[in-house]
């Protein structure tokens, strides 16, 4: 069973710019959870996809936002670089909530 | 509003002591706890969770819910047990997304 891809792995912006990360769940997963790793921050919850639709949303600014497809694949978007986005970008899936996360390897970003 | 703390940023030990890695949430409802692992160059992985009462690579973990607390333990660590060790948190009805823990990272000394 394949697990959790996101790519690309890694990416270099310059600030001001947007960027499309991309993460397909483990087959037959329809939650997809996407978290921003920083040293000084740990692990910060960005939103949770579920059948297409945003089940949760953290604490982050409108520049970041996300969207499923009906295969459950996800993507997540962020405008308006500022070089503090600069960070590793995760994606979970789950079966559903409450069930056990599956990450992937992650994306990191970073904005110069 | 959930939250999970895990106390300490950095932990070391010697090979062979007992090890415990702190974690304490605040939910008001009967809330899911897991321990994820991420060692050097991997990606972040379930160790155990509380409903499993498993023991997992010699780890076990307690829900103390009068204390609030998930605790990770081991009676003696291995080098191999050096990672970084966050504690999680998932809600019920709309807050089922997972919140972590800062985590801590453990080092086992030889």
């Amino acid at each position: 069973k394949a697990g959790v891809t996101q790519t690309p792995r890694y990416l270099i912006k310059t600030r001001g710019q947007q960027v499309t990360l991309s993460c397909s769940p483990i087959s037959g997963h329809r939650s997809v959870s996407w978290y921003q790793q920083t040293p000084g921050q740990g692990l910060q919850f960005l939103f949770e996809y579920f059948s297409e639709t945003q089940r949760n949303k953290g604490n982050f600014p409108g520049r970041f936002s996300g969207r499923q497809f009906s295969n459950s694949r996800s993507e997540m978007n962020v405008s308006t670089l500022e070089l503090g986005d600069s960070a590793l970008y995760l994606c979970a899936s789950r079966v559903g909530g409450g069930t056990e996360a599956f990450f992937g390897q992650g994306t990191r970003l970073t904005v110069v | 509003a959930q939250r999970v703390t895990q106390p300490e940023k950095l932990l070391s030990v010697f090979k062979g002591a007992p090890v415990e890695l702190k974690c304490n949430y605040s939910y008001s409802g009967s809330p899911e706890l897991f321990w994820y692992v991420q060692y050097s160059r991997q990606r972040l992985q379930l160790l155990l969770r509380h409903i499993s009462r498993e023991s997992i690579k010699g780890f076990t973990a307690d829900l103390n819910k009068g204390e609030t607390s998930f605790h990770l333990k081991k009676p003696f660590a291995q080098e191999e047990d050096s990672a970084m060790y966050y504690c999680a948190l998932s809600g019920s009805g709309s807050a089922r997304q997972l919140t972590f823990g800062s985590g801590t990272q453990l080092t086992v000394l030889p």
